[in-house]
């Protein structure tokens, strides 16, 4: 069965620190990957996606991924977090055709402490 | 242009009223999607249209009835809602393929009185 685990449900980083929150995918084809962060009341911005090529992905706001395929995850990773970060990340795993639908984790709620 | 559009940001509607939910996208994408999402859930896929014609529903109550007028519009029809359809409903597209990814919009909060 196709599916995506996010095994941290709430994880609390110093404003400064590194941050890393895991993403593993269970799916039958070629994975299409993405990496999408809400805030409250907001909807999906996409962080960044990866189908092919280098396995180190940049996205926006400083965040970067890696795939590996023997390990089936994709991580976010960012250097350093900003206040601004605190929000809610899900990861989902989508297929190559048109119509057909993202599989999301049950995602990771970001908090920020100063 | 490259947003998708939903209106209204907020709903609140009795469970006898009928109301619609509109999304609207002009990046020539051939696929929309509409998705529930409750609080503190990832959002969970309710239909599929695909070249404005629908290919997926996911079971979803007869209560909610899509509609994909062209390729840019796809509205979501709302009658006899029960309180626990109260959520936030969210509008996407994709390509042809899935490459560039799923955009999607800000969501309607829609509660049910």
């Amino acid at each position: 069965a196709q599916s995506v685990t996010q095994p941290d449900i709430h994880i609390t980083v110093s404003e400064g620190a590194s941050l890393e929150l895991r993403c593993n995918y269970s799916y039958g084809a070629t994975p299409y990957l993405f990496w999408y962060v809400q805030s409250p009341g907001q909807g999906l911005q996409l962080l960044l996606k990866y189908f092919s090529g280098d396995t180190l992905v940049q996205g926006i706001k400083g965040f970067e991924a890696e795939f590996k395929r023997s390990q089936s995850s994709f991580n976010l990773r960012k250097p350093s977090v900003h206040w601004s970060d605190a929000a809610e990340y899900f990861c989902a795993v989508g297929a190559y055709q048109a119509g057909t639908a993202l599989i999301f984790g049950k995602g990771t709620t970001l908090s920020v402490s100063s | 242009d490259t947003e998708v559009t939903q209106t209204p940001k907020h709903l609140v509607m009795g469970m006898t009223n009928k109301k619609s939910l509109k999304c609207e996208q002009h990046m020539g994408h051939r696929a929309m999607y509409w998705y529930k999402q409750k609080a503190k859930k990832p959002p969970e896929l309710m239909f599929v249209y695909s070249y404005e014609k629908l290919s997926i529903n996911e079971s979803v109550p007869s209560r909610f009835s899509p509609e994909c007028p062209n390729s840019s519009l796809l509205n979501l029809h709302l009658h006899a809602l029960q309180p626990e359809d109260s959520a936030l409903y969210l509008c996407a597209s994709s390509q042809a393929t899935a490459n560039y990814g799923y955009t999607f919009g800000s969501g309607t909060r829609l509660t049910v009185v």
